[in-house]
């Protein structure tokens, strides 16, 4: 599966749009983007994922770039609740596991 | 109930005892899995089980047994650990089969804490 680099970290003000980016430049056709998030100490929770279209469900928005290189997760009111670990994940289809990287840390901020 | 559920939340143990975690899950999925994450570092893939039978052991220390008697049950037995197996250990489940994507359904994980 695709390598992703994500920020380490990032602040968003509360009420305002989170907007997380992810980079996997080394993509393949048949791999789809996923994210997840960690709120402290308790287990990843499945957010969004895409193939090549834009993605949105009620927890998010995904755009992905037309080369598919980079993708970035919208979270278009953000509030306290969303601080978390968000994790960017490229997977084949087909392919099962799920592999983790260090993730970015979002904070939300009063 | 629904979802998957970890018990115990929180297990302290010495180093010679014997203990289990337990992970049920309610989503009629096929394949579940077990993942350690410590303090600071990515969630580790430990485990993987489809239909009941391990498909992926990612070079695991002996001292941590998985043991799955259905496709709805998941343990992890532990013996004679070391400090440095204090984690957060996460239980996942889901579809097994092939094509299209794997949704996960995580756990809220054990706090195992080594003494």
């Amino acid at each position: 599966d695709a390598k992703t680099t994500q920020p380490p970290s990032m602040d968003c003000a509360e009420g305002r749009a989170a907007n997380l980016p992810c980079n996997h430049s080394t993509i393949s056709g048949n791999e789809y983007v996923y994210w997840y998030r960690q709120i402290h100490s308790q287990g990843p929770q499945y957010i969004i994922h895409g193939l090549k279209n834009n993605e949105t469900n009620e927890m998010a928005s995904l755009i992905i770039t037309e080369d598919r290189k980079s993708s970035t997760l919208i979270l278009p009111h953000a509030t306290l609740r969303d601080t978390a670990v968000y994790y960017c994940i490229v997977r084949g289809q087909g392919a099962q596991k799920l592999v983790f990287g260090q993730g970015t840390r979002l904070t939300i901020n009063p | 109930e629904t979802g998957v559920t970890q018990t115990p939340r929180h297990l302290v143990m010495g180093m010679t005892n014997k203990k289990s975690l337990k992970c049920e899950q309610h989503l009629g999925h096929n394949a579940m899995y077990w993942y350690k994450q410590s303090a600071k570092k990515p969630l580790e893939l430990m485990f993987v089980y489809n239909f009941k039978e391990q498909t992926e052991n990612n070079s695991v220390p002996s001292r941590f047994s998985p043991e799955c008697p259905n496709s709805s049950h998941l343990f992890l037995h532990l013996h004679t650990l070391q400090p440095e197996d204090s984690a957060l250990y996460l239980c996942a489940s889901s579809q097994a089969t092939s094509g299209g994507s794997y949704g996960y359904t995580f756990g809220s994980g054990t706090r195992l804490t080594v003494v």
